[in-house]
């Protein structure tokens, strides 16, 4: 099955900064999507984003599927941008993703 | 987006009893519905995927006869923890998907999770 690798593990950043999330995947895929879990656990839909790139706000995002990697840019980083940021990869657009490890940001004012 | 809702938001069991979480898919019809759980400061793992009208199928691992899921309508998804123990206490969340909004079809919407404690 896919093996969905995220780097780095953890991240701390000053208020302000910009930041690159990366997310490697172990296969070929056609569904990819960038999520933030907030501290109640919730899970934001960032993007969903198979190829190409996608902006919103601060926020934005290229996957190069033949490369089998994804990015996530934030910048200009926010107190309330903290929280751990998961990509999720599958084969297909109706199957399952799987998830890696998860990126844990912490901004500091 | 989708809207995916879970219920209930939290519980607590004694050991040995049975729990049973909902999952709704509120704005559309979903014939597939994905079951994770996530274990504090992990990440998600799939349990299994629940087919409406049918069997669910499990990943590997995951025992089917402790974790029953009835998938018996297009809006409706359970899941039941049976004779639950300490070990079972974890965040469950499930996630549908709505056909409908293409091209973004392929796009999976979260409930807001189900916290288990099994005391």
């Amino acid at each position: 099955g896919i093996q969905v690798e995220q780097s780095p593990p953890d991240l701390i950043l000053q208020e302000g900064a910009n930041s690159t999330l990366r997310c490697n995947f172990s296969d070929s895929v056609n569904n990819l999507q960038w999520f933030h879990q907030n501290p109640w656990g919730q899970l934001i839909n960032l993007f969903y984003i198979p190829s190409g790139t996608k902006q919103n706000g601060r926020l934005s995002a290229t996957t190069v599927a033949t490369e089998r990697y994804s990015l996530l840019y934030i910048s200009s980083s926010q107190t309330t941008d903290s929280g751990v940021y998961f990509c999720a990869a599958g084969y297909n657009q109706g199957g399952k993703l799987i998830f890696g490890q998860g990126t844990e940001l912490s901004v500091k004012p | 987006g989708a809207v995916v809702s879970q219920h209930p938001s939290w519980v607590i069991c004694k050991s040995g009893t049975s729990v049973k979480i909902e999952c709704r898919s509120l704005d559309f019809q979903a014939t597939t519905m994905f079951w994770y759980r996530q274990f504090p400061k992990q990440s998600l793992m799939l349990m299994a995927t629940s087919n409406e009208g049918s069997k669910a199928t499990y990943e590997q691992g995951v025992e089917k006869d402790k974790f029953l899921i009835n998938h018996a309508s297009l809006t409706l998804s359970t899941l039941t923890v049976t004779s639950a123990h300490p070990e079972d206490s974890s965040f469950y969340i499930c996630s549908a998907r709505d056909p409908k909004r293409a091209p973004l079809a392929g796009e999976l919407f979260f409930g807001e999770g189900s916290r288990l404690t099994v005391l």
